[in-house]
């Protein structure tokens, strides 16, 4: 079976650019997780949704950033405008609803400059 | 909220020796304690992981132990090879499904031929 699928996996852009991030869940997974990953924060768990339902966004840092899941096996999350502390690898993983165990994603790498 | 404390921040072993981590937890009510391994360039990827009802767990050169009283969590590594050298990361979490993963802030782990 695919894991999860993120693109794009490099993305350099200027800032005040919007960015979209990509996500498809592996098949017959339910939970969704977006994860931004950097040197002075680690892990942090930004969003995540269940059934297609976002349960806690208390990690999105403001405003400016936005997730969706017009389907159960896709995401997207937007940053508008991006800046550069923004500049980060952002994880998505999944996983079944009745489970513990999250899979990741092999990472977007976001520079923004 | 759950709050997971991970040392060392890094570790070096010789080859063949073993490596211990170890993570302490906040939230009495945390009941999933995973581990991942996340190599260079990818996302991080699940070894091991124990469950409040278990002490120790074992899998052919890693195991996992949890105190509860004390709230906190181990990693054993054994018989140490290159391919283990890798960032470690303990996590935890409370409830059913895959619910708000708390991320330790990481280990690199670097074995030494």
């Amino acid at each position: 079976d695919a894991g999860v699928i993120q693109s794009p996996r490099h993305e350099v852009t200027e800032m005040g650019q919007e960015v979209t991030l990509r996500c498809k869940l592996i098949s017959g997974h339910n939970s969704l997780f977006w994860y931004r990953q950097t040197m002075m924060r680690g892990l942090e768990l930004l969003i995540y949704f269940n059934n297609n339902v976002p349960i806690d966004d208390s990690g999105m840092p403001e405003d400016r950033f936005s997730a969706k899941m017009p389907n159960a096996s896709f995401s997207t999350l937007k940053i508008q405008p991006s800046e550069p502390r923004d500049s980060a690898v952002y994880f998505c993983a999944s996983s079944p609803l009745s489970g513990n165990t999250i899979y990741f994603g092999e990472g977007s790498w976001l520079t923004v400059v | 909220g759950e709050n997971v404390e991970q040392h060392p921040s890094t570790l070096s072993v010789q080859e063949g020796d073993s490596a211990v981590i170890k993570c302490t937890y906040s939230d009495s009510a945390s009941n999933y304690f995973p581990w991942y391994k996340q190599e260079l360039g990818k996302g991080p990827q699940l070894i091991i992981d124990i469950r409040s009802n278990v002490g120790e767990k074992k899998d052919q050169r890693i195991a996992v132990t949890l105190n509860k009283t004390a709230k906190h969590f181990s990693l054993h590594i054994t018989e140490t090879q290159p391919e283990d050298s890798a960032v470690y990361f303990c996590a935890a979490s409370k409830g059913g499904g895959a619910q708000k993963l708390v991320f330790g802030q990481g280990t690199r782990l670097t074995i030494n031929p």
